[in-house]
Protein backbone atom coordinates (compact mmCIF):
# COMPACT_ATOMS: atom_id res chain seq x y z
CA UNK A 1 0.00 0.00 0.00
CA UNK A 2 1.13 3.85 -0.63
CA UNK A 3 3.20 4.86 2.11
CA UNK A 4 2.27 8.79 3.29
CA UNK A 5 4.49 11.82 5.12
CA UNK A 6 2.08 14.55 6.44
CA UNK A 7 4.08 17.38 8.35
CA UNK A 8 3.44 18.73 10.34
CA UNK A 9 2.49 16.21 13.32
CA UNK A 10 1.50 18.46 15.55
CA UNK A 11 1.09 22.44 15.58
CA UNK A 12 0.11 25.46 18.45
CA UNK A 13 -1.34 28.21 16.46
CA UNK A 14 -2.36 31.80 17.07
CA UNK A 15 -5.94 32.75 16.22
CA UNK A 16 -5.68 34.67 12.93
CA UNK A 17 -3.02 33.16 11.23
CA UNK A 18 -3.13 30.19 8.82
CA UNK A 19 -1.37 26.83 8.58
CA UNK A 20 -0.01 25.02 5.84
CA UNK A 21 -0.12 21.34 6.38
CA UNK A 22 1.97 18.95 3.58
CA UNK A 23 1.17 15.31 2.40
CA UNK A 24 3.83 13.62 0.29
CA UNK A 25 3.02 9.91 -1.31
CA UNK A 26 5.78 7.67 -2.14
CA UNK A 27 3.85 6.68 -5.42
CA UNK A 28 1.51 8.33 -8.17
CA UNK A 29 -2.32 9.01 -6.99
CA UNK A 30 -5.04 10.55 -8.96
CA UNK A 31 -6.67 11.61 -6.13
CA UNK A 32 -6.35 12.67 -2.70
CA UNK A 33 -8.66 13.38 0.48
CA UNK A 34 -8.64 15.50 3.12
CA UNK A 35 -10.37 14.98 6.35
CA UNK A 36 -10.87 16.77 9.95
CA UNK A 37 -11.40 15.36 13.23
CA UNK A 38 -12.39 17.19 15.53
CA UNK A 39 -12.29 16.55 19.40
CA UNK A 40 -14.14 13.03 20.14
CA UNK A 41 -15.92 12.89 16.72
CA UNK A 42 -15.42 11.13 13.62
CA UNK A 43 -13.58 11.61 10.66
CA UNK A 44 -14.98 14.13 8.31
CA UNK A 45 -14.20 14.95 4.41
CA UNK A 46 -13.18 18.19 3.20
CA UNK A 47 -12.56 18.27 0.23
CA UNK A 48 -11.41 15.83 -2.82
CA UNK A 49 -8.18 16.62 -4.25
CA UNK A 50 -7.58 15.87 -8.48
CA UNK A 51 -4.14 16.86 -9.71
CA UNK A 52 -4.74 19.44 -12.26
CA UNK A 53 -7.99 20.59 -11.38
CA UNK A 54 -9.75 22.74 -8.42
CA UNK A 55 -10.30 20.46 -5.38
CA UNK A 56 -13.91 19.49 -4.71
CA UNK A 57 -15.20 20.29 -1.13
CA UNK A 58 -18.07 18.98 0.57
CA UNK A 59 -20.90 21.10 1.81
CA UNK A 60 -19.88 23.22 5.17
CA UNK A 61 -16.34 23.62 3.66
CA UNK A 62 -15.42 26.75 1.44
CA UNK A 63 -12.00 27.01 -0.81
CA UNK A 64 -11.15 30.55 1.23
CA UNK A 65 -10.95 28.85 4.65
CA UNK A 66 -9.40 25.55 3.31
CA UNK A 67 -7.11 26.44 0.12
CA UNK A 68 -6.28 23.18 -1.17
CA UNK A 69 -3.25 22.73 -4.04
CA UNK A 70 -2.20 19.62 -5.95
CA UNK A 71 1.03 20.30 -7.75
CA UNK A 72 1.38 16.91 -8.94
CA UNK A 73 0.72 13.26 -8.40
CA UNK A 74 2.37 12.88 -5.15
CA UNK A 75 2.19 15.52 -3.06
CA UNK A 76 -1.14 18.26 -1.65
CA UNK A 77 -1.46 20.84 0.50
CA UNK A 78 -3.99 21.91 2.72
CA UNK A 79 -3.94 25.23 4.55
CA UNK A 80 -6.46 26.59 7.05
CA UNK A 81 -6.57 30.00 7.28
CA UNK A 82 -7.71 32.90 9.69
CA UNK A 83 -7.91 30.15 12.30
CA UNK A 84 -10.27 30.31 15.57
CA UNK A 85 -10.30 28.08 18.19
CA UNK A 86 -13.19 26.13 16.60
CA UNK A 87 -10.57 25.10 13.90
CA UNK A 88 -8.40 22.81 16.84
CA UNK A 89 -9.03 19.19 15.25
CA UNK A 90 -7.16 16.38 14.20
CA UNK A 91 -6.19 16.96 9.80
CA UNK A 92 -5.44 14.10 7.46
CA UNK A 93 -4.96 13.29 4.15
CA UNK A 94 -5.85 9.56 2.39
CA UNK A 95 -5.19 8.33 -1.06
CA UNK A 96 -7.11 5.36 -2.33
CA UNK A 97 -8.48 2.97 -1.92
CA UNK A 98 -5.97 0.94 -3.73
CA UNK A 99 -8.20 -2.45 -4.01
CA UNK A 100 -10.02 -4.76 -1.69
CA UNK A 101 -6.83 -5.34 0.05
CA UNK A 102 -5.74 -1.74 1.76
CA UNK A 103 -8.53 0.08 1.40
CA UNK A 104 -7.84 4.41 2.12
CA UNK A 105 -4.37 4.67 3.29
CA UNK A 106 -3.78 7.96 5.47
CA UNK A 107 -0.87 10.18 6.55
CA UNK A 108 -0.28 10.02 10.34
CA UNK A 109 -2.76 13.40 10.87
CA UNK A 110 -1.81 16.71 12.21
CA UNK A 111 -3.26 17.88 15.28
CA UNK A 112 -3.94 21.49 15.63
CA UNK A 113 -4.52 23.33 18.23
CA UNK A 114 -5.45 27.43 18.20
CA UNK A 115 -5.03 29.35 20.72
CA UNK B 1 -28.93 12.54 3.08
CA UNK B 2 -26.53 9.38 3.32
CA UNK B 3 -25.73 8.19 6.90
CA UNK B 4 -23.74 5.70 8.85
CA UNK B 5 -24.47 4.99 12.34
CA UNK B 6 -22.30 2.60 14.26
CA UNK B 7 -23.19 0.88 17.86
CA UNK B 8 -22.65 0.93 20.67
CA UNK B 9 -20.23 4.34 20.74
CA UNK B 10 -18.50 2.92 23.78
CA UNK B 11 -17.77 -0.37 24.93
CA UNK B 12 -14.97 -1.12 27.86
CA UNK B 13 -14.70 -5.25 28.28
CA UNK B 14 -11.73 -7.66 30.02
CA UNK B 15 -9.32 -9.14 27.99
CA UNK B 16 -10.08 -12.69 26.61
CA UNK B 17 -14.08 -11.32 26.06
CA UNK B 18 -15.76 -11.21 22.35
CA UNK B 19 -17.03 -8.00 21.02
CA UNK B 20 -19.56 -7.10 18.21
CA UNK B 21 -19.43 -4.03 17.05
CA UNK B 22 -21.94 -2.99 14.65
CA UNK B 23 -22.48 -0.09 11.34
CA UNK B 24 -25.97 0.78 9.96
CA UNK B 25 -25.84 2.60 6.52
CA UNK B 26 -28.11 4.46 4.74
CA UNK B 27 -26.16 5.66 1.64
CA UNK B 28 -26.91 6.19 -2.33
CA UNK B 29 -25.47 4.01 -4.54
CA UNK B 30 -23.53 1.82 -1.84
CA UNK B 31 -20.23 0.25 -3.59
CA UNK B 32 -18.21 -0.96 -0.48
CA UNK B 33 -17.76 -0.70 3.57
CA UNK B 34 -14.29 -0.67 5.20
CA UNK B 35 -13.19 -0.55 8.57
CA UNK B 36 -10.56 0.87 9.97
CA UNK B 37 -8.76 0.95 13.89
CA UNK B 38 -8.01 4.31 15.13
CA UNK B 39 -5.57 4.74 17.92
CA UNK B 40 -4.00 7.51 17.59
CA UNK B 41 -4.38 10.09 14.55
CA UNK B 42 -3.98 7.74 12.09
CA UNK B 43 -7.05 5.13 11.20
CA UNK B 44 -5.57 1.92 9.95
CA UNK B 45 -6.96 -0.37 7.41
CA UNK B 46 -8.97 -3.39 8.41
CA UNK B 47 -11.13 -4.62 6.06
CA UNK B 48 -13.24 -3.83 3.27
CA UNK B 49 -16.28 -5.50 1.88
CA UNK B 50 -18.64 -5.35 -1.30
CA UNK B 51 -20.85 -8.39 -1.21
CA UNK B 52 -23.25 -9.64 1.13
CA UNK B 53 -22.77 -12.62 3.31
CA UNK B 54 -19.02 -12.98 2.69
CA UNK B 55 -16.98 -12.72 5.99
CA UNK B 56 -13.62 -11.60 5.77
CA UNK B 57 -10.92 -12.55 8.57
CA UNK B 58 -7.94 -11.43 9.76
CA UNK B 59 -6.51 -13.46 12.58
CA UNK B 60 -8.92 -12.65 15.93
CA UNK B 61 -11.06 -10.14 13.53
CA UNK B 62 -13.97 -10.48 11.17
CA UNK B 63 -16.35 -8.89 9.13
CA UNK B 64 -19.08 -8.93 7.49
CA UNK B 65 -21.60 -7.00 5.67
CA UNK B 66 -25.32 -7.10 4.73
CA UNK B 67 -26.47 -5.58 1.87
CA UNK B 68 -30.19 -6.33 2.23
CA UNK B 69 -30.69 -4.65 5.91
CA UNK B 70 -27.59 -2.62 5.48
CA UNK B 71 -25.19 -2.93 7.87
CA UNK B 72 -22.00 -4.69 8.83
CA UNK B 73 -20.48 -5.93 12.06
CA UNK B 74 -17.08 -6.66 13.08
CA UNK B 75 -16.32 -9.05 15.90
CA UNK B 76 -12.92 -8.86 17.40
CA UNK B 77 -12.56 -13.01 19.94
CA UNK B 78 -10.21 -13.10 22.49
CA UNK B 79 -9.34 -8.98 23.17
CA UNK B 80 -6.40 -8.08 24.29
CA UNK B 81 -5.61 -4.50 25.58
CA UNK B 82 -4.14 -3.88 22.35
CA UNK B 83 -7.03 -4.12 20.73
CA UNK B 84 -7.73 -0.35 22.79
CA UNK B 85 -8.84 1.73 19.72
CA UNK B 86 -11.56 3.50 18.00
CA UNK B 87 -13.13 1.56 15.23
CA UNK B 88 -14.43 3.72 12.56
CA UNK B 89 -16.32 2.46 9.30
CA UNK B 90 -16.70 4.11 6.73
CA UNK B 91 -18.83 3.99 2.94
CA UNK B 92 -17.01 4.23 -0.34
CA UNK B 93 -18.17 7.82 -0.75
CA UNK B 94 -16.13 8.38 2.33
CA UNK B 95 -18.96 9.01 5.26
CA UNK B 96 -17.97 8.03 8.39
CA UNK B 97 -19.43 6.38 11.17
CA UNK B 98 -19.71 7.55 14.47
CA UNK B 99 -17.07 5.71 15.56
CA UNK B 100 -17.02 2.76 18.30
CA UNK B 101 -14.18 3.60 21.23
CA UNK B 102 -13.46 -0.10 22.56
CA UNK B 103 -11.24 -0.05 25.46
CA UNK B 104 -9.81 -3.82 26.83
CA UNK B 105 -8.56 -3.61 30.26
CA UNK B 106 -6.35 -7.03 31.75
Amino acid sequence: SAVISQKPSRDICQRGTSLTIQCQVDSQVTMMFWYRQQPGQSLTLIATANQGSEATYESGFVIDKFPISRPNLTFSTLTVSNMSPEDSSIYLCSVGPRGGLYGYTFGSGTRLTVV
Amino acid sequence: EDKVVQSPLSLVVHEGDTVTLNCSYEVTNFRSLLWYKQEKKAPTFLFMLTSSGIEKKSGRLSSILDKKELFSILNITATQTGDSAVYLCVTDKLIFGTGTRLQVFP
